[in-house]
């Protein structure tokens, strides 16, 4: 019952950066945009949450469309230990419900 | 380190067993869940604990059996499992639930039902 839509995998170079879209048509006023990470054979990772504003943390930066129905988690510099799996979440209800996430893949 | 402990890591178990998952938080948090995790398929919430009582159970068979004794442990207790509950079974905490509070989770505990 995810209520965002993101492609199935990207690719990137070292050191690029990197935008992971994610489509969130139907947010409500009160949801906060959520952004996980799975790295294999790990449990999720939080990366970044954001209401309106773009987010800036150590991890990532949060772009968020004026009209919120999109955002777009910003990796500045990819490495190879940010291949992973990126999950884009509204809570529904008040629970964290996952989607099947975008497959990261980086290359050398 | 998320400040989440599951134990143990990984467990096999007949289908006749009686086994236990624990989960384990001192990050203050209020709220925890259970999460499955099966080959190839996104996480699917199973239970969800607030203040140590159960307020969401999405429909998890009843050879499933959570308790949460304490806000700081969770346990995932098994018996006559299927194989195709082989899977990574994942605790997570929270704060609260409030919206905007981000979940930690735990390193998971592969599960294999033989």
């Amino acid at each position: 019952d995810a209520k965002t839509t993101q492609p199935n995998s990207m690719e990137s170079n070292e050191e690029e950066p990197v935008h992971l879209p994610c489509n969130h048509s139907t947010i409500s006023g009160t949801d906060y945009i959520h952004w996980y990470r799975q790295l294999p054979s790990q449990g999720p990772e939080y990366v970044i949450h954001g209401l309106t504003s773009n987010v800036n943390n150590r991890m990532a930066s949060l772009a968020i469309a004026e009209d919120r129905k999109s955002s777009t988690l910003i990796l500045h510099r990819a490495t190879l230990r940010d291949a992973a799996v990126y999950y884009c979440i509204l809570r529904v209800g008040q629970n964290f419900v996952f989607g099947p996430g975008t497959r990261l893949s980086v290359l050398p | 380190e998320t400040g989440v402990t599951q134990t143990p890591r990984h467990l096999v178990m007949g289908m006749t067993n009686k086994k236990s998952l624990k989960c384990e938080q001192h990050l203050g948090h209020n709220a925890m869940y259970w999460y499955k995790q099966s080959a190839k398929k996104p996480l699917e919430l199973m239970f969800v604990y607030s203040l140590e009582e159960r307020v969401e159970n999405n429909s998890v068979p009843s050879r499933f059996s959570p308790e949460c004794p304490n806000s700081s442990h969770l346990f995932l207790h098994l018996h006559t499992l299927q194989p195709e509950d082989s899977a990574l079974y994942l605790c997570a905490s929270s704060q609260s639930r409030a919206l905007n509070t981000e979940a930690f989770f735990g390193q998971g505990t592969r599960l294999t039902v033989v």
